[in-house]
């Protein structure tokens, strides 16, 4: 059975960093296309970064957090991350880490997210 | 950049009625890579249509999608009482790489 579980959100003031992580289970990270999506509270979804499987996988961000998040993986724990600086007000939002089909591109399996609060 | 745009914002329906939720892009989009998901309150969202057209594991049969080019529609044809929730439609493949719609709430009349 497939199993996401995030951990690491929290209150951060804002300018300040986070790192995201995100435990699965049921497969192996490396060999899946693996992303990001957040929530901001009472809004809808929002996309924020992906990396295509494999040991140099490629990734993509969403402008609003290209260059300040980096998404990466650990294949000893088979864990998923995402490194947040410089965090902003805005980037308030329960984030989900999901598992992408590498053809469909659609987001099959999802955790059931972590919050992350900035704020001063 | 393509933009999805949702419609309605909100339907009010009754349990066994049929449910139809638009989709319409800013943009001609393949629609190989046009998926649907449901979100209930406090939940994430779940996967419903991927391909515009093929259910995922589990989805029982009640819920349909179709179209192409810039329309797309997600259906269900009786709604039970745990359809009611939030519809999110999502495009795959351009920049941005991935784009939501800003949901659809069907809601119990």
């Amino acid at each position: 059975e497939v199993q996401l579980v995030e951990t690491g959100g929290g209150l951060i003031q804002p300018g300040g960093s986070l790192r995201l992580s995100c435990a699965a289970s049921g497969f192996t990270v490396n060999n899946k296309y693996m992303g990001w999506v957040r929530q901001a509270p009472g809004k809808g979804l929002d996309w924020v970064s992906i990396i295509y499987a494999g040991s140099g996988g490629a990734t993509y961000y969403a402008d609003s957090v290209k260059g300040r998040f980096t998404i990466s993986r650990d294949s000893s724990k088979n864990t998923l991350s995402l490194q947040m600086n410089r965090l902003r007000v805005e980037d308030t939002a329960i984030y989900y880490c999901a598992r992408a089909d590498p053809y469909w591109g659609s987001l099959d399996d999802w955790g059931q997210g972590t919050l992350v609060t900035v704020s001063s | 950049e393509i933009v999805l745009t949702q419609s309605p914002g909100t339907l009010s329906l009754s349990p066994g009625e049929r449910a139809t939720l638009s989709c319409r892009a800013s943009q001609i989009v393949n629609s190989d890579f046009l998926a649907w998901y449901q979100q209930k309150p406090g939940q994430a969202p779940r996967l419903l249509i991927y391909g515009a057209s093929s259910r995922a594991t589990d989805i029982p049969e009640r819920f349909s999608g179709s179209g192409s080019g810039t329309d797309f529609t997600l259906a269900i044809s009786r709604l039970e009482p745990e359809d009611f929730a939030v519809y999110y439609c999502q495009h795959y493949g351009n920049s941005p790489l991935y784009t939501f719609g800003q949901g659809t709430k069907l809601e119990i009349k």
